[in-house]
């Protein structure tokens, strides 16, 4: 059965950077008809997504976010990670990792399965 | 400019049906979109891919209570013989080029 876990520091002072880990469980990464993918949720607000990765390195940013916002993947550890620098307590959010599915070569397009999610509080 | 948008509530009484609306920004008529649901203090679960021509997939596990269909550029998300488990929000989500796009979310109240 496929599982994802964030983990990762609960608390980040204002300018610094966030840094998450999503662990895959029951499932390899390295499937070329999945991207692995961040969203997050302000508190009381909707969802938000951040960006997607492919077990080859292939990314898609939200233009909004792209600026500040890093992705990659480890298929050895069947990871995959976020990095979001200079973050502000706008970046205060539960942030979720998924899975989504893609036909191979294609992009990504829907999330089929969610992680349980971690709150991210930036406070100094 | 692909949106999605979305009632921000809904309500309807404990047996009863009710059908959500997802409407996509015009000129998106052919998009599919997913359907996912997040119970209070819980993350999202995966729902249903919906197609334009009303034709779906659901998750695993999703019951037949659970349905969707198609009309121009409205998906919609049908709950029959409501439970009390099915209070939660409702997402609608869509993609294009590998850019992800979410609705506003719909609060569904079960009285």
């Amino acid at each position: 059965q496929l599982q994802l876990q964030e983990s990762g520091p609960g608390v980040v002072k204002p300018s610094e950077t966030l840094s998450l880990t999503c662990t895959v469980s029951g499932a390899s990464i390295a499937s070329n008809s999945y991207y692995w993918g961040w969203i997050r949720q302000p508190p009381g607000k909707g969802l938000e997504w951040i960006g997607s990765i492919y077990y080859s390195g292939n990314t898609y940013y939200n233009p909004s976010l792209k600026s500040r916002v890093t992705i990659s993947v480890d298929t050895s550890r069947n990871q995959f990670s976020l990095k979001l620098n200079s973050v502000t307590a706008a970046d205060t959010a539960v942030y979720y990792c998924a899975r989504l599915v893609a036909a191979s070569g294609t992009p990504p397009q829907y999330f089929d399965c969610w992680g349980q999610g971690t709150l991210v509080t930036v406070s100094s | 400019q692909l949106v999605l948008t979305q009632s921000p509530s809904a309500s309807a009484s404990l047996g009863a049906s009710v059908q959500l609306t997802c409407t996509l920004s015009s000129g998106h008529s052919s998009y599919a979109i997913a359907w996912h649901q997040q119970q209070p203090e819980k993350g999202p679960r995966y729902l249903m891919k919906l197609n334009s021509d009303g034709s779906h997939n659901k998750g695993d596990g999703i019951p037949d209570r659970f349905s969707g269909s198609s009309s121009g550029t409205e998906r919609y998300l049908t709950i029959s013989s409501l439970q009390s488990e099915d209070e939660a929000d409702y997402y609608c989500q869509t993609w294009a080029t590998g850019i992800q796009v979410f609705g506003g979310g719909t609060k569904l109240t079960v009285l």
